[in-house]
């Protein structure tokens, strides 16, 4: 199956920096690139999604980039704010598997 | 809401008993995911079925089984459990059987295992 690599597994920021987290995975034949969003004691949420036929989207201050020739994709987050705060998981969609999450905290 | 219900929300049970978690995908999907989330841990993929036939195998352990049935509603039979089993048990659904839309999770099962 697929294996998808996350980094990193913390990451805390003040509010009102940028936040990154990378994801690596291995099948070049997995075209949909997910984000979810968990807050504590809740269910994953999508917050963005990229398909394989695109290297960029943005959706206001969220943004994934794909660069499938190196296999790897990113969240970028800018202007982080306290509600920011929780676990993100990412996923090469081939076989549902997720990445094993970041924890990020945004100190106001 | 995501449309995916999952009951029950909590489940105490003994070491050794069996329980069965039920999850009822969106109107539509005909995938159905099951997770299990250990405490501060990952969604560890167990198992998915596509319209009653099971589609992709994960880390699920030969103690625990699931079915999709007709209706598309799916079962997680977990027998024989250990303290080790307790989690947050997650399904999610989404409408095909390939893996490039979007999953919509339920709110999960809590199990405790005492």
């Amino acid at each position: 199956g697929e294996n998808v690599e996350q980094h990193p597994s913390t990451l805390s920021v003040q509010e009102g920096d940028s936040a990154v987290i990378k994801c690596t995975y291995s099948d070049s034949a997995s075209n949909y690139f997910p984000w979810y969003k968990q807050e504590l004691g809740k269910r994953p949420q999508l917050i963005i999604d990229i398909r394989s036929n695109v290297g960029e989207k943005k959706d206001q201050r969220i943004a994934v980039t794909l660069n499938k020739t190196a296999k790897h994709f990113s969240l970028h987050i800018t202007e982080t704010q306290p509600e920011d705060s929780a676990v993100y998981f990412c996923a090469a969609f081939l076989d549902m598997r997720f990445g094993a999450g970041t924890r990020l905290t945004v100190k106001p | 809401d995501s449309g995916v219900t999952q009951t029950p929300k909590h489940l105490i049970t003994a070491t050794g008993q069996r329980v069965t978690l039920r999850c009822s995908p969106r109107s539509g999907d005909l995938s159905v995911y099951w997770y299990q989330q250990s405490l501060d841990q990952g969604l560890q993929f167990l198992i998915q079925y596509y319209n009653g036939e099971e589609r992709a195998k994960g880390n699920i352990l030969e103690r625990f089984s699931a079915q999709q049935f007709p209706d598309l509603h799916s079962e997680l039979n977990l027998s024989s459990l250990e303290l080790g089993d307790s989690a947050l048990y997650f399904c999610a659904s989404s409408p095909s059987g390939q893996s490039n839309t979007e999953a919509f999770f339920g709110q999960g099962t809590r199990l405790t295992v005492v």
